[in-house]
C-alpha cells in the first residue's frame, strides 16, 4: 500500500515570497491533516479536512496560510507572504477516521514532510 | 487545556541496556494515546495505539503501557537501529486531531 506522498521535499525561499506544498493521502483515507513541526518540537496541527470540508483550522494563521482539498483527495498548503518564523517541516497525514464521535481511536499516517527554510 | 509531557528529553543507552520513556498527559477525556518513531529527515512512523488503562502492546523490542495519567515505552535490549526520536500523542474524545509531546531523542551506542 502506497503511503502519504508529499512534494517538494525541500524548499528555500526569501521572506515575503510565497510557497506551496502538495500532499496525496493514502487511498481511501477520508481525513487529511497538515502539521507544522519546528526543530526540537512535536508536530502542531494547522488544519484538518474531512473529505473536502474543513473540520478544524483554529490554529492556522489565516492572514498568511491557506489550504484546500479539492475533490476530497489531494491537498495544497500555501504560505503567502512567508516569514522567517515559518521555517519548519510541514507534515501531511491521513487517517480512516470518519467519525470523531466514535470511541475507537484511529491512527494517523504521515508523509515524509517538506522542509521549508525562509531566509 | 490538553497537555502532553515527555521525559527524558534525551537518553543515551549502551546496546543491550534496557530503559523506559515516559509520556504523562492531561486531557478532558482520552480517546487514544499514540506512540510514533521519527528518524532524522523523515515523517513520524506509527508504532502503537493504546486507549484503555492497563492496556499493553508489543512490537519486537518495544512495549507500550498505559495508565490513567501516563504511558511508558519500554525498550528491551536496544540496538543501534533503535536510535530515533520517540513521540507520544493524545487524541481527545470528540476530536480526531493529535496533540504531541516534544519527544524523547534516543541514542543507542554499540
Amino acid at each position: 500500500e502506497a503511503g502519504v506522498a508529499q512534494s517538494p521535499r525541500y524548499k528555500i525561499i526569501e521572506k515575503r515570497q510565497s510557497v506551496a506544498f502538495w500532499c496525496n493521502p493514502i487511498s481511501g483515507h477520508a481525513t487529511l491533516y497538515w502539521y507544522q513541526q519546528i526543530l526540537g518540537q512535536g508536530p502542531k496541527l494547522l488544519i484538518q479536512f474531512q473529505n473536502n470540508g474543513v473540520v478544524d483550522d483554529s490554529q492556522l494563521p489565516k492572514d498568511r496560510f491557506s489550504a484546500e482539498r479539492l475533490k476530497g483527495v489531494d491537498s495544497t498548503l500555501k504560505i503567502q507572504p512567508a516569514k522567517l518564523e515559518d521555517s519548519a517541516v510541514y507534515l501531511c497525514a491521513s487517517s480512516l477516521d470518519r467519525d470523531s464521535l466514535s470511541q475507537y481511536p484511529y491512527e494517523q499516517y504521515f508523509g515524509p514532510g517538506t522542509r521549508l527554510t525562509v531566509t | 487545556e490538553d497537555q502532553v509531557t515527555q521525559s527524558p528529553e534525551a537518553l543515551r543507552l549502551q546496546e543491550g541496556e534496557s530503559s523506559s520513556l515516559n509520556c504523562s498527559y492531561t486531557v478532558s477525556g482520552l480517546r487514544g494515546l499514540f506512540w510514533y518513531r521519527q528518524d532524522p529527515g523523515k515523517g513520524p512512523e506509527f508504532l502503537f495505539t493504546l486507549y484503555s488503562a492497563g492496556e499493553e502492546k508489543e512490537k519486537e523490542r518495544l512495549k507500550a503501557t498505559l495508565t490513567k495519567k501516563e504511558s511508558f515505552l519500554h525498550i528491551t535490549a536496544p540496538k543501534p537501529e533503535d536510535s530515533a526520536t520517540y513521540l507520544c500523542a493524545v487524541q481527545v474524545m470528540g476530536y480526531s486531531t493529535l496533540t504531541f509531546g516534544k519527544g524523547t531523542m534516543l541514542l543507542v551506542s554499540p
